[in-house]
């Protein structure tokens, strides 16, 4: 299982763009670069999947260069409802489920 | 739908004790799997199955059974409970795109 590489926590303030950046220098050709998220006492929940350049949906934006060793996970304007553990993934999808979770970022947000 | 359901929420079991942890599910994704959560740390799979009838062991299966016999329904068992098992338990689904799983939302086991 591939694994990738995030800082162990982050402080942001309210109304703040907020950017966690993940090293997956090992990344395979067929792996895609997927984000969860996590709140205290609850199960992770899926962000957002990028395989290169940039995805946006209505939560985040995901930020791929051509190389694909790095991603950058961007949260725009973040609240106190932010605050959570985010994890970045390599999925294969034919893993078929068998995802690495590493440590995460834990993120806070301050008022 | 309720989507993904696990029974109990919360269980204290002494070592040695044997016990059945369950994960239901209602939105008929074939992919199931079991993760366990130490504090502080990320999800470490378990098991997992790609259909009823199939399963496959993850990273740390040792002390843990598990069976398929329905699309439906995904337990995990402790054959003899251990302190090294307080955890807290995560089961998911991979949905029919492959690229987004859905936990459910996780039993809180502690062993004395």
């Amino acid at each position: 299982l591939a694994k990738t590489t995030q800082p162990i926590s982050m402080d942001s303030y309210e109304g703040q763009e907020v950017n966690i950046t993940c090293s997956h220098n090992n990344i395979a050709t067929n792996d895609y670069i997927t984000w969860y998220q996590q709140f205290p006492s609850q199960g992770p929940r899926f962000i957002i999947q990028g395989y290169k350049t940039k995805v946006t949906n209505e939560v985040a934006s995901l930020f791929i260069p051509a190389d694909r060793k790095s991603s950058t996970l961007s949260l725009p304007r973040v609240s106190l409802s932010d605050t959570a553990v985010y994890y970045c993934l390599l999925d294969r999808g034919s893993t078929l489920g068998r995802l690495y979770f590493g440590r995460g970022t834990q993120l806070t947000v301050w008022p | 739908n309720a989507g993904v359901t696990q029974t109990p929420k919360f269980q204290v079991l002494k070592t040695g004790q044997s016990m059945t942890l369950q994960c239901a599910q209602d939105m008929n994704h074939e992919y199931m799997s079991w993760y366990r959560q130490d504090p502080g740390m990320g999800l470490r799979l378990i098991h997992y199955s790609v259909g009823a009838g199939i399963t496959d062991q993850g990273e740390v299966p040792n002390g843990y059974n598990v069976s398929r016999s329905t699309t439906e329904d995904f337990p995990l068992r402790l054959l003899s409970a251990a302190p090294s098992q307080t955890s807290v338990y995560f089961c998911a689904t991979l949905g029919t795109s492959k690229n987004e799983q859905f936990f459910g939302p996780g039993t809180r086991l502690t062993v004395l």
